[in-house]
């Protein structure tokens, strides 16, 4: 079964309007944490925000929020007043475990959202 | 200005070449790690790398191989390149206690096996 689902292969968005992708994971560990990155066509990878699963509040970075809903193990990004820079493509991923030991490091990243920008 | 830089960033080779992607990065970051990117698929985890000569399988190591003799350094090695290596791979590293903007990537190196 897949880790990280990001059911939105594509999405169009109005410029200065409010966008969420959405994410869903899977994972039996009790600390893990989720990341949103962007990708833009030039192609790094941009670190957007991050939720970690023992956080409360949802994350926020300006812009961005991250919608968390743990029981639903959902992990939306939105993306406020949308803008023509935000075009890119847009990946959800999971850390599991605290981080401590083998492959904990690891990043498990869904298929990406791919978020145009129109005017 | 902390960073992972990967060369090449382009790449177009010939079915058996060997080739090294070389990452390194100024950190001190303990864990470093391989990931390649095709479409419709995400990332993936080639290799990673615990600490120096340390180093583990991730989910998609088959035709890869990796070296750690310094800290700073995690190089991709292809023996023997084919076309479905063909790919976008990047190279990231963390400290081993993580979270948050703990992971730095590089810029990516676009490959293109012939």
């Amino acid at each position: 079964a897949q880790k990280i689902t990001q059911t939105q292969p594509g999405m169009f968005v109005q410029e200065k309007e409010a966008v969420t992708l959405d994410c869903t994971y899977d994972t039996s560990d009790q600390s893990y944490g989720l990341f949103w990155y962007k990708q833009p066509s030039s192609g790094e990878m941009i670190f957007l925000i991050y939720q970690g699963s023992y956080d409360e509040q949802n994350a926020t970075e300006g812009r961005y929020s991250l919608n968390f809903q743990k029981a639903r193990k959902s992990a939306n990004l939105v993306i406020s007043a949308s803008q023509l820079g935000d075009s890119a493509m847009y990946f959800c991923a999971m850390r599991e475990g605290p981080g401590l030991t083998g492959g904990g490091n690891k990043l498990t990243f869904g298929t990406g959202t791919q978020l145009k920008v129109e005017l | 200005e902390a960073q992972v830089t990967q060369n090449p960033r382009y790449l177009i080779t010939v079915t058996g070449k060997k080739l090294t992607v070389t990452c390194s990065q100024n950190m001190n970051h303990e864990y470093m790690s391989w990931y390649r990117q095709d479409p419709g698929l995400g990332l993936r985890q080639i290799y990673y790398s615990m600490n120096v000569e340390v180093t583990d399988k991730g989910d998609v190591p088959e035709g890869y191989k990796v070296s750690r003799k310094e800290k700073r350094n995690f190089p991709l090695i292809l023996e023997s390149p084919s076309p479905n290596q063909t790919s976008l791979y990047f190279c990231a590293s963390s400290p081993t206690l993580t979270g948050g903007n703990g992971y730095t990537f590089g810029s990516g190196t676009r490959l293109t096996v012939v």
